[in-house]
């Protein structure tokens, strides 16, 4: 049964830092990975995609990583700033367009 | 960019009555729409795949008699919640992935449900 782990669960850094938010997953037969950020009380948005054949994607200050043999993502953002306050969350799909869902990160950018 | 449309965004409800919620997918056709459903501070889990014109599939542990779900066209699928009590508080997140192939999924802003 795939299990997806997100560390930290929450994590607190003042503007202008660079972040790596880690995801791993147990089993690596994957088809892709997908980053998403959810605002409380909200529904997810979409970040970043990586087919399984992939090794990172990227979108302005956001840089995903995937490493399937190890099992491990990570989603590195830069220059955080408070606007990027949210919880962001790792998903696998396992051969099936069915996501399993990691519990998130909370990252809270203070000015 | 693809927009995934939930209705209702917050419902109370009291005991015993059944709520109806919506996903619709605004400007593209999704063959397949996914229902999850996310308690404080835990993951979102899956409920069922809603498949256009048949029967949804539900994960192990989902009440397909308490959970109805139908989707009767490419751009609409519905939650019913039967006979609602106070533990199926939760929040109920739709997605609906475009039948184009290699799209991501895209969600709905989801629908806080409380049973009182």
């Amino acid at each position: 049964k795939q299990e997806v782990t997100q560390i930290p669960a929450a994590l607190s850094v003042p503007e202008g830092e660079n972040l790596v938010l880690n995801c791993s997953f147990t089993d690596s037969a994957i088809y892709n990975l997908q980053w998403f950020r959810q605002d409380p009380g909200k529904g997810l948005t979409s970040l970043l995609l990586i087919q399984s054949s992939q090794r990172e994607q990227t979108s302005g200050r956001l840089n995903a990583s995937l490493d399937k043999s190890s099992g491990r993502s990570t989603l590195y953002i830069a220059a955080s700033q408070p606007g990027d306050s949210a919880t962001y969350l790792c998903a696998v799909s396992p051969l099936s367009e069915k996501l399993v869902f990691g519990k998130g990160t909370k990252l809270t950018v203070n000015p | 960019g693809a927009v995934v449309s939930q209705h209702p965004s917050r419902v109370i409800c009291k005991s015993g009555t059944s709520v109806k919620i919506e996903c619709r997918s605004l400007d593209f056709q999704a063959t397949t729409m996914f229902w999850y459903r996310q308690f404080p501070k835990q993951s979102l889990m899956l409920m069922a795949t809603s498949n256009e014109g048949s029967k949804a599939t539900y994960e192990q542990g989902v009440e397909k008699d308490k959970f109805l779900i139908n989707h009767a066209s490419l751009t609409l699928s519905t939650l019913t919640v039967t006979s609602a009590h106070p533990e199926d508080s939760s929040f109920y997140i739709c997605s609906a992935r475009d039948i184009t192939v290699g799209s991501p999924l895209h969600f709905g802003n989801g629908t806080r449900l409380t049973v009182t």
